[in-house]
């Protein structure tokens, strides 16, 4: 059965400095990978999504690689900013239907 | 272009009582999924549809769930009876086959007392 894990669960940062968040996850077999953010009370926005023969995505100031021999995906935000506090939540899909298995996500405090 | 659309975002009622949360998927999409959330089991796929045929309902807790597409752009979920571990947030969300992103709408919070 495939788990999906995120570390840590929480992390608070001062504005500017780059973010890493990390995704694991426990069968390599993965169709694709997606990154979320959610913010308080509202939906999830979707970020970036990795197709499982690519490496890496990017967006802005938003870089996700995937390692899937390993079994690992990483979100990177460059310089965050006080509007990049939110949830982030990664969540992998394992056929082509498309369905999602979510990890907790991590929660982000940037400070100004 | 509206997003997927959820409706009531906010629903109280009694233990016992049925519940009906509605959704209004993005148009031209062909996938819908409905998910539920809780601090406990954080985001679990309940069901999902494809060209309004369900898949695969095998995340549906209970026979006191279910849900329908009636066309592809309305379904609805539905627990009756409701019960307090049914309190949650529901998410609906909506893809096309050629892509695999997800859009969510922003969910229905649900409490049963």
């Amino acid at each position: 059965k495939q788990e999906v894990t995120q570390i840590p669960a929480a992390l608070s940062v001062p504005e500017g400095e780059n973010l890493v968040l990390n995704c694991s996850f426990t069968d390599s077999a993965i169709y694709n990978l997606q990154w979320f953010r959610q913010d308080p009370g509202k939906g999830l926005t979707s970020l970036l999504l990795i197709q499982s023969s690519q490496r890496e995505q990017t967006s802005g100031r938003l870089n996700a690689s995937l390692d899937k021999s390993s079994g690992r995906s990483t979100l990177y935000i460059a310089a965050s900013q006080p509007g990049d506090s939110a949830t982030y939540l990664c969540a992998v899909s394992t056929d082509s239907w498309g369905k999602l298995q979510f990890g907790a996500g991590t929660q982000v405090v940037v400070t100004p | 272009d509206a997003g997927v659309i959820q409706s009531p975002r906010h629903e109280v009622t009694e233990m016992g009582q049925e519940v009906t949360l509605r959704c209004k998927p993005i148009s031209g999409h062909d996938y819908l999924f409905w998910y539920r959330q809780t601090m406990m089991r954080g985001l679990e796929l309940l069901i999902y549809f494809n060209n309004n045929v369900p898949i695969d309902d095998s995340g549906m807790p209970e026979d006191r769930f279910s849900a329908k597409m009636p066309n592809a752009s309305f379904s609805t979920l539905k627990i009756q009876p409701s019960e307090p571990r049914d309190s949650a947030v529901y998410f609906c969300a909506s893809r096309r086959t050629a892509t695999y992103e997800q859009y969510f709408g922003p969910g229905t919070r649900l409490t049963v007392t």
